[in-house]
């Protein structure tokens, strides 16, 4: 079955560029979604079909995919970022949903 | 306003049966494909199961294949989750979601519940 690999933790200072990645096999050809997880809550939609950003996300959360390897980018960050970050594809010839799993963003 | 609520969690023993509930307000529940995904105390996400519009077809990841069921009522706007031969690795926070468009594959999840939590321990 299809696997996305995401690094357990990302550390960044407030104010800078955080960068989390999601990889797997020509995950390019797949549309990625992102979700962000705060302690006791559902998960939020912060960026779907790899680069569009639902209403209401700030415009410092943006995506990439290409090649083997999706990117969700936080530019600015804030203290309130900090929380657990999911990427999530179809795999279409399992008809199963697939979550990386998952990256803790941590602001220093 | 979308509002998706779980019940039905709780303590069972391993071996044992549960059902969970998701009941759906604010949208034409029957418009769209559902999902459970659930998250096991201090872990990541991973999908469970999803069903179609009409409830004629379901999908399982592997773990829960042939022990679990989803189905949905859409005259009470509520999508089951059935889960049978509990094993203490079902031990989670079962969410159920609605995907963001009416069609059958690659959506995101637009709305979530808040969760329900399943224990299974003797």
């Amino acid at each position: 079955s299809y696997v996305l690999l995401q690094p357990p933790s990302v550390a960044v200072a407030p104010g800078k560029t955080a960068r989390i990645t999601c990889g797997g096999d020509n995950v390019e050809a797949k549309s990625v979604h992102w979700y962000q997880q705060k302690p006791g809550q559902a998960p939020l939609l912060v960026i779907y079909y790899d680069t569009d950003r639902p209403s209401g996300i700030p415009e410092r959360f943006s995506g990439s995919n290409s090649g083997d390897m999706a990117t969700l980018t936080i530019s600015r960050v804030e203290v309130g970022d900090e929380a657990d970050y999911y990427c999530h594809v179809w795999d279409r010839d399992a008809d199963q949903v697939v979550f990386g799993g998952g990256t803790k963003l941590t602001v220093l | 306003e979308v509002q998706l609520e779980e019940s039905g969690g709780g303590l069972v023993q391993p071996g044992g049966s549960l059902r969970l509930s998701c009941a759906a307000s604010g949208f034409e529940f029957n418009f769209y494909w559902m999902h459970w995904v659930r998250q096991a105390p201090g872990k990541g996400l991973l999908w469970v199961a999803r069903v179609n519009r009409d409830g004629s077809i379901a999908n399982y990841a592997d773990s829960v294949k042939g022990r679990f069921t989803i189905s949905r009522d859409n005259a009470k706007n509520t999508v089951y989750l059935q889960m049978r031969s509990l094993r203490v690795e079902d031990t989670a926070v079962y969410f159920c979601a609605r995907v963001s468009d009416t069609g059958s594959s690659g959506f995101p999840f637009d709305y979530w519940g808040q969760g329900s939590l399943v224990t299974v321990s003797s």
